[in-house]
């Protein structure tokens, strides 16, 4: 079955850049979806179809997807940025979660 | 204003059904699809299934395929997800949260899970 892999953790200092990473086999022959979850809340979309930003989310986060790694980059991170981000893909009709990576903002 | 809200807590015996629901409002609620995703404590997010906007109907992921019943009622603005055969490691919190999916022959096109309930908390437990 298809897998989705990120890392545990990232670290970053506010007004830093902080980058996130999802890889999966031939992972940028598909679309890109990332969300955010903060403790005890619901996820929110911040980026979906590799690089494009919902109404309403800030224009310091951004996306990109080739060969086998997608990237949720955060420009000028703040405190508030602080939470666990999940990519998602489609394979075989089967939407994909990736593990999750906690942003700590310190 | 687009809100999910979703049915309270429960608590379940192993072997037991559950029922969540997930009403919709501020928008028209056949023209998205419907998804459920649980969460189990400390784990990632995993997707169980949906519902086509359309003609109502449904895909499983192949892990719950035998226990998942997903439905809706389109006169309530209402989704509905039932897992059965209950087991602790069902332990979750599930969520429904709708998407617009587009269809071009075989071809589907996602555009993101963009509005989610608040979660409905399911514990099993002897």
């Amino acid at each position: 079955s298809y897998e989705l892999t990120q890392p545990p953790s990232v670290s970053v200092s506010p007004g830093q850049t902080a980058s996130i990473t999802c890889s999966g086999d031939k992972l940028g022959d598909k679309n890109a979806f990332w969300y955010q979850q903060k403790p005890g809340q619901s996820p929110v979309l911040v980026i979906f179809q590799d690089n494009k930003r919902p109404s309403g989310i800030p224009e310091r986060f951004s996306g990109s997807n080739s060969d086998n790694t997608a990237a949720l980059t955060i420009s000028g991170t703040q405190a508030l940025d602080e939470a666990d981000y999940y990519c998602q893909a489609w394979d075989s009709s089967t939407a994909i979660f990736g593990g999750g990576t906690r942003l700590t903002v310190l | 204003q687009v809100q999910l809200v979703q049915s309270g807590a429960e608590v379940k015996k192993p072997g037991a059904s559950v029922k969540v629901s997930c009403k919709a409002s501020g928008y028209t609620f056949t023209s998205y699809a419907m998804h459920w995703v649980r969460q189990a404590p400390g784990q990632r997010l995993e997707w169980m299934g949906w519902i086509n906007r359309g003609n109502g109907n449904t895909k499983s992921s192949q892990k719950f395929q035998d226990r998942v019943t997903i439905t809706r009622d389109t006169s309530a603005s209402t989704a509905y997800m039932e897992l059965s055969s209950l087991r602790s490691e069902d332990t979750a919190v599930y969520y429904c949260a709708r998407e617009t999916i587009s269809a071009a022959g075989v071809y589907y096109y996602y555009y993101g899970m963009d509005v989610w309930g608040q979660g409905t908390t399911v514990t099993v437990s002897s």
